[in-house]
């Protein structure tokens, strides 16, 4: 079965870009199946689609962070990563990764467990 | 971007209530909806998608109806591994998704 973990700092200074890496075990990420994407979720709010990847290297991105958005691919190491620069505290959120597969499109079937990142001082 | 709009934002209930929980998209979507279920401190998890489709191995008391602008997501006799919050996305936008606010329901 198909897992998703995140990793990265759990504090991120303002200004300053923020990186996390999901690593993918139990299927290939270049398999050509599935997108992998980001999602984030304030303390207490909603969720925020960030922006996808198929394994080609095609992003997408929501418009609403695409100027600070970069999402990468390592089919090396099963491994696809967020970089999200100049961040702010609104950027403080529980940042997951997820996939969703070529015939269910737009539709997240596994996550990853998620993981806290603080924008502070 | 489509915004969805989830109502209510919270509910009280008992268990073995049926539960409806409605999700509108400000423009047409056609069948194009999802609906996931988070516990604190986990991942969401998909419920059911294409508006009414159960996702393999969720329990039949969940359903969904709903095409174009109104959506619902019905738990027809609940359980208490069922007090959570409630997710709509769409994804007709795709690939620009989005979310609902979320259902948080809650212990009577």
């Amino acid at each position: 079965q198909v897992q998703l973990q995140e990793s990265g700092p759990g504090l991120v200074k303002p200004s300053q870009t923020l990186s996390l890496t999901c690593t993918v075990s139990g299927g290939s990420i270049s398999s050509g199946s599935y997108y992998w994407s980001w999602i984030r979720q304030p303390a207490g709010k909603g969720l925020e689609w960030i922006g996808r990847i198929y394994t080609s290297g095609s992003t997408n991105y929501n418009p609403s962070l695409k100027s600070r958005v970069t999402i990468s691919v390592d089919t090396s190491k099963n491994q696809f990563s967020l970089k999200l620069s100049s961040v702010t505290a609104a950027d403080t959120a529980v940042y997951y990764c997820a996939r969703y597969s070529n015939y269910l499109l737009g539709i997240f079937d596994y996550w990853g467990q998620g993981t806290l990142v603080t924008v502070s001082s | 971007a489509i915004r969805m709009t989830q109502s209510p934002s919270s509910l009280s209930a008992s268990t073995g209530d049926r539960v409806t929980i409605t999700c509108r998209a400000s423009q047409g979507i056609s069948s194009y909806l999802a609906w996931y279920q988070q516990k604190p401190g986990k991942a969401p998890k998909l419920l059911i998608y294409a508006a009414s489709t159960l996702q393999s191995g969720v329990p039949s008391r969940f359903s969904g109806s709903g095409s174009g602008t109104d959506f619902t997501l019905t738990i027809s006799c609940l359980q208490s591994e069922d007090f959570a919050t409630y997710y709509c996305q769409q994804y007709y936008s795709y690939p620009l998704l989005t979310f609902g606010g979320g259902t948080k329901v809650e212990i009577k």
